[in-house]
């Protein structure tokens, strides 16, 4: 049984590039959420996709966007990077119907950016 | 914005020992959860305990809530080199998917 995976592992771009990240829920997953994790902290909530929608969206600008396609992978987009965008970016994946947050919800081991 | 507070920021224990890792949290919720991460990888999901709930327990792991106190203990106990990693509570609220993380306790445990 697959987990989530998350490609690529790690990733180098340059302030004002723009990077896309890639997502593959656990099988039998249909809602996909993904969470920037700063060096030190704990992972922040970015936005989720269920349905091929944006349906929850956090506190960050909309240099952050993000995909879902109709077998339930998802990519996440930023654009115009900065020095500040460095983390680890995390996918989360899970089922719409326990919505509520009945049940855990399953990490990928995320994707290092790193921003020159 | 983060909900939810670690304490302490690090613990460094015995192999043997018990470990006890605190959260307090901010706003009503729906349940909360806590999760291990290990250097430089995903977040593992440990035990969930719902709002109605006070305890629950899975192997070596007892996790407590006070609601009224907006608070919740990790336990573990007879704790083992492996137990070594970061531990996070998240917190999910009514009708949200959404996960609030704290910024996580530090767990050494030295063998």
């Amino acid at each position: 049984d697959a987990g989530v995976t998350q490609s690529p592992t790690h990733l180098i771009k340059t302030r004002g590039q723009q990077v896309t990240l890639r997502c593959s829920p656990k099988s039998g997953h249909d809602t996909v959420s993904w969470y920037q994790q700063a060096l030190g902290q704990g992972p922040q909530f970015i936005f989720q996709y269920y349905e091929e929608e944006e349906r929850q969206r956090g506190n960050f600008p909309d240099r952050f966007s993000g995909h879902q396609f109709p077998n339930y992978s998802s990519e996440l987009n930023v654009n115009a990077l900065l020095l500040g965008d460095s983390a680890l970016y995390l996918c989360a994946s899970s089922f719409w119907a326990t919505k509520g947050g009945n049940q855990p919800q399953h990490f990928g081991d995320g994707t290092r950016l790193s921003i020159l | 914005s983060q909900q939810g507070e670690e304490d302490p920021q690090a613990l460094s224990i015995q192999e043997g020992e018990n470990a006890t890792m605190n959260c307090s949290y901010k706003t009503s919720i729906n349940n909360l959860q806590w999760y291990r991460q290990n250097s430089g990888r995903g977040l593992v999901h440990l035990i969930l305990i719902r709002s109605n709930e006070r305890e629950k327990h899975s192997g070596r792991l007892r996790v407590t809530l006070d609601t009224s106190k907006k608070s919740s203990s990790l336990l573990i106990t007879a704790s083992r080199a492996a137990d070594t990693a970061s531990y996070f509570c998240a917190t999910g609220g009514a009708g949200s998917y959404q996960l609030t993380f704290g910024k996580g306790t530090k767990l050494s445990v030295i063998p």
